[in-house]
């Protein structure tokens, strides 16, 4: 069974530095992109970027690029995503996602979705 | 940057069809993705490539797409169905995704 399963709880300081992972097992790790996902309850979930552990090729949205730092380590099958500067806007759930891009046979690739979910981590940014 | 618009709120009586529609400049070119969120749960998609269902989605589920406006319908609402629903699409690059706004999904 594929399973993402998310580090825990953090609760930080503004100014402070963070790094929260997903680890995958079920499946070959390198095989699919890990999509990153914010949720608060103003603007519910945003789709923040994707990372390709084969090759560690990243693409982030324009909200999030250079205000986080997405990566995966392919020898430990984790994904992660880095703060190094937290600040109270940044309080909010976090889901790490399959990003699954399907190669049929005789077809070109397409993008199926975001099919397995980690549990989420709830990170909390408060002086 | 690109945005995809949903309306905040849909209320339906049981038995009957819920409608969620999902606007953006790019969807005549670019697919798009449901997602049904439960309070306290992650999101589960229920639809990927604008009509397709994912294994073990309920057939009640559907969607259709007309132009800049793609639909999610619900049909034979059910207490269960009362949710949050996304919808996601990618823009005009089709590299980079978003994420509409929600909408909460009320059964009378």
């Amino acid at each position: 069974e594929e399973q993402l399963v998310q580090s825990g709880a953090e609760m930080k300081k503004p100014g402070e530095s963070l790094t929260i992972s997903c680890k995958a097992s079920g499946y070959i790790f390198s095989r699919y992109w890990v999509a990153w996902v914010r949720q608060t309850p103003e603007k519910g979930l945003e789709w923040m970027g994707i990372v390709y552990p084969a090759d560690s090729d990243t693409r982030y949205s324009p909200s999030f690029q250079g205000q986080v730092t997405i990566s995966a380590d392919e020898s430990i099958s984790t994904a992660y995503l880095h703060w190094s500067s937290l600040e109270a806007s940044d309080t909010a759930i976090y889901y790490c996602a399959i990003h699954r891009v399907v190669v049929p046979p005789s077809n070109k690739p397409f993008y199926y979705g975001l099919d397995v979910w980690g549990q989420g981590t709830t990170v909390t940014v408060s002086s | 940057s690109y945005q995809l618009t949903q309306p905040p709120s849909v209320s339906v009586s049981p038995g009957q069809t819920a409608r969620i529609t999902c606007s953006g400049d790019a969807l005549p070119k670019q697919y798009v993705y449901w997602y049904q969120q439960r309070p306290g749960q992650a999101p589960v998609l229920i639809i990927y490539k604008d009509s397709e269902r994912p294994s073990g989605i309920p057939e009640r589920f559907s969607g259709s797409s007309s132009g800049t406006t793609v639909t999610l319908s619900i049909s034979g609402v059910q207490a269960a169905d009362e949710a949050d629903y996304y919808c996601q699409s990618a823009d005009s690059s089709g590299k980079i995704y978003f994420f509409g706004s929600g909408t909460k999904v009320t059964v009378l």
